[in-house]
């Protein structure tokens, strides 16, 4: 069965400093890959996705992430954090073309000032 | 900017009465599904619909019913609220294997 593992379930970094999000899944093929923020209170955006092509994607709000087929992973990334993306992170798959996202459980972004 | 909408954003409630959570898409989208968060976990997919008179369950058991008699509304159902029901459920929607997009969610509390 497909799973995504976040294995980070915080991080803490100072703001201007830069962020790499890990996450891994666990599927046969090259799935397609999301990676979702949720602020407070707040329903979940969609940062950026990977369906094919160009391994290196850019998303909104300046982050970036890289897909590597060799380690199944496809981790976020962005060079200097602000305040503002103090949030949770969702890293998500979707496989076999049946239109359901794995989820991973998360990890929340924590700026230091 | 997304176009879904969910309402109540807080209930609180007490055992044994039945809810339902409403949820609507302005755009159109042929898919939605309803999801199950708890803090620190992952989203867990309870219902979902691929069109009009589409229904399925998802991988996670649940004890709510869906309905989807119109393409741009999709209400989940509690017929008898119990404490193991308190949650966040969270409504998207999608077309075709695009973007999903999300409403602010549906805090329950039962008591």
């Amino acid at each position: 069965a497909q799973s995504v593992t976040q294995p980070d379930i915080h991080i803490t970094v100072s703001e201007g400093a830069s962020l790499e999000l890990r996450c891994n899944y666990s599927y046969g093929a090259t799935p397609y890959l999301f990676w979702y923020v949720q602020s407070p209170g707040q329903g979940l955006q969609l940062l950026l996705k990977y369906f094919s092509g160009d391994t290196l994607v850019q998303g909104i709000k300046g982050f970036e992430a890289e897909f590597k087929r060799s380690q199944s992973s496809f981790n976020l990334r962005k060079p200097s954090v602000h305040w503002s993306d103090a949030a949770e992170y969702f890293c998500a798959v979707e496989a076999d073309s049946n239109y359901q996202l794995i989820w991973g459980a998360g990890t929340k972004l924590i700026i230091k000032p | 900017e997304a176009d879904i909408y969910q309402t109540p954003r807080y209930l609180v409630i007490g055992t044994g009465k039945k809810i339902t959570l409403e949820c609507s898409q302005t755009m159109g989208h042929d898919k939605m599904y309803w999801y199950q968060q708890d803090p620190g976990m992952e989203l867990h997919l309870i219902h979902y619909s691929y069109g009009v008179n589409s229904t399925e369950k998802g991988d996670l058991s649940s004890e709510s019913t869906v309905s989807r008699i119109r393409t741009e509304h999709f209400p989940l159902t509690l017929e008898s609220a119990r404490p193991s029901h308190t949650s966040q459920y969270l409504c998207a929607s999608r077309w075709g294997a695009g973007e999903l997009f999300f409403g602010e969610g549906s805090r329950l509390t039962v008591l």
